[in-house]
């Protein structure tokens, strides 16, 4: 399967633990986002990158979350002191962009990783 | 951002046509409509885009207002697999904040057999 995947597929911990998911995206698509969704909402972005620059990050990525692309291939978020409103289906999606446009190229998403924070 | 607005939820039966409409009164002349679906514990997928004017593929057709204000998703022949919530999105050509899709609600579209 070629298509964006993500690991792990669930995810549950105590309030105040540390989480890391991780996004491989479709080989050759240069840029890769992260999105969270709760139950009954659309996703809502959080970031974005270029290849292993991050571009831009939502107001809604506090400082205890962080995520890195580090060769520009897959992809980490990072939550720590995990807190029960985090608790949400985090969605990656990948596309092939030019650089300097947004373009309209198509987001592939990956099946998402619900963390449940207890 | 230019806002969509669309309709909670819809019901159709197997094998008939669906026609779910979005409103974007405040669309810009670079803003493209994307519509993009979500069928139940799956992350969400592209359906269609267009500019102006009508679009079809193999999913679905994109029918365009004149006025640009408001577009209609259409199914020609809803299937129990069709049963998703659908999205529809602005996107800017030009800015940077293009890059992300912006979702609203949605319209949950349930098909009855």
């Amino acid at each position: 399967d070629t298509g964006v995947s993500q690991d792990p597929r669930h995810k549950i911990t105590k309030r105040g633990q540390n989480v890391t998911f991780r996004c491989d995206p479709i080989s050759e698509h240069n840029r890769l986002y992260w999105y969270r969704q709760t139950l009954g909402q659309g996703p809502e972005f959080l970031t974005y990158f270029q290849n292993e620059a991050q571009l831009e990050k939502s107001r809604l990525l506090s400082d205890r979350f962080s995520a890195e692309r580090p060769k520009g291939s897959f992809s980490t978020l990072e939550i720590q002191r995990t807190e029960q409103g985090d608790s949400a289906m985090y969605l990656c999606a990948s596309s092939l962009g030019l650089i300097g446009t947004s373009g309209n190229n198509e987001q592939f998403f990956g099946p998402g990783t619900r963390l449940t924070v207890l | 951002d230019a806002k969509t607005t669309q309709p909670n939820s819809m019901e159709s039966n197997e094998e008939e046509p669906v026609h779910l409409p979005c409103n974007h009164s405040t669309i810009s002349g670079t803003d493209y409509i994307h519509w993009y679906r979500q069928l139940p514990s799956q992350g969400p997928e592209y359906v269609i885009h267009g500019l102006t004017s009508n679009v079809n593929n193999r999913m679905a057709s994109l029918a365009i207002a004149e006025d640009r204000k408001s577009s209609t998703l259409i199914l020609h022949r809803a299937t129990l697999r069709d049963a998703a919530v659908y999205y529809c999105i602005l996107r800017d050509l030009i800015k940077a904040a293009g890059n992300k899709l912006t979702f609203g609600g949605g319209t949950r579209v349930l098909v009855k057999p």
